[in-house]
């Protein structure tokens, strides 16, 4: 079973400053995707990034981007100028890919969140 | 387009009753989900759906029945509700196919925080 960890449990940043969210994870697959979910305090779950395993190049959306390193199994999120509405948690998840291999590859393994607080 | 919609938001429950939680999509999403998230825990899959009339457990079922009766629908029903049962919910769904994309993304529903007393 595919495991996700995120290290660090509450982050913080200085409003325009850069800030960087660790992933790692765990899994016997090679072909597989990773996302960030940002959750502010409304609850709604947002897709920030997503990455596919077979790609090299790093995703970048916007002011927000990635480091994927898939021999050290890693995948950073880094989010650049940061402003107050980043403000939220983040979360890393990881999903299975490739030939469909039954309903269950649909599944996302979520870490346990990092709580990132902007000071202004 | 209105996306996945969960109902209630909110609701207060006393141990031992029954309730369902609704969630519709309007997008023709083969594939439909339910999450819990507790505190520190990220979010933990519950049940899923791949068709009108296919359903399998997830990580944590226990608890917890599903039926798929149309494509749009998949509630989620607690027949007999416990305090660690206290949690947000949230329902998710996307197209499905033969070769998983990275394309086929989850969209999520605002979520269902239930408290159990």
């Amino acid at each position: 079973a595919q495991t996700v960890t995120q290290s660090q449990p509450e982050m913080s940043v200085q409003e325009a400053e850069t800030v960087t969210l660790s992933c790692t994870y765990d899994t016997s697959e090679s072909d597989y995707y990773l996302f960030w979910y940002k959750q502010p305090p409304s609850r709604q779950m947002i897709l920030v990034i997503r990455q596919e395993a077979y790609k090299q190049q790093n995703a970048t959306e916007n002011r927000f981007s990635v480091n994927f390193q898939k021999a050290a199994k890693s995948f950073s999120l880094k989010i650049s100028d940061s402003q107050l509405g980043d403000a939220a948690m983040y979360f890393c998840a990881y999903r299975s890919g490739g030939t469909y291999s039954g309903a269950g590859s649909y599944q996302l393994t979520f870490g346990k969140g990092t709580k990132l607080s902007v000071i202004p | 387009n209105a996306g996945v919609t969960q109902t209630p938001k909110f609701q207060v429950l006393k141990t031992g009753q029954s309730m369902t939680l609704q969630c519709a999509q309007d997008m023709n999403h083969e594939y439909m989900s339910w999450y819990r998230q507790d505190p520190g825990m990220g979010l933990r899959l519950i049940h899923y759906s791949v068709g009108a009339g296919i359903t399998d457990q997830g990580e944590v079922p226990n608890g917890y029945n599903v039926s798929r009766s149309t494509t749009e629908d998949f509630p989620l029903r607690l027949l007999s509700a416990a305090p660690s049962q206290t949690s947000v919910y949230f329902c998710a769904s996307s197209y499905s196919g033969q070769r998983l994309s990275g394309a086929n993304v989850l969209t999520f529903g605002a979520g269902s925080r239930l408290t159990v007393l």
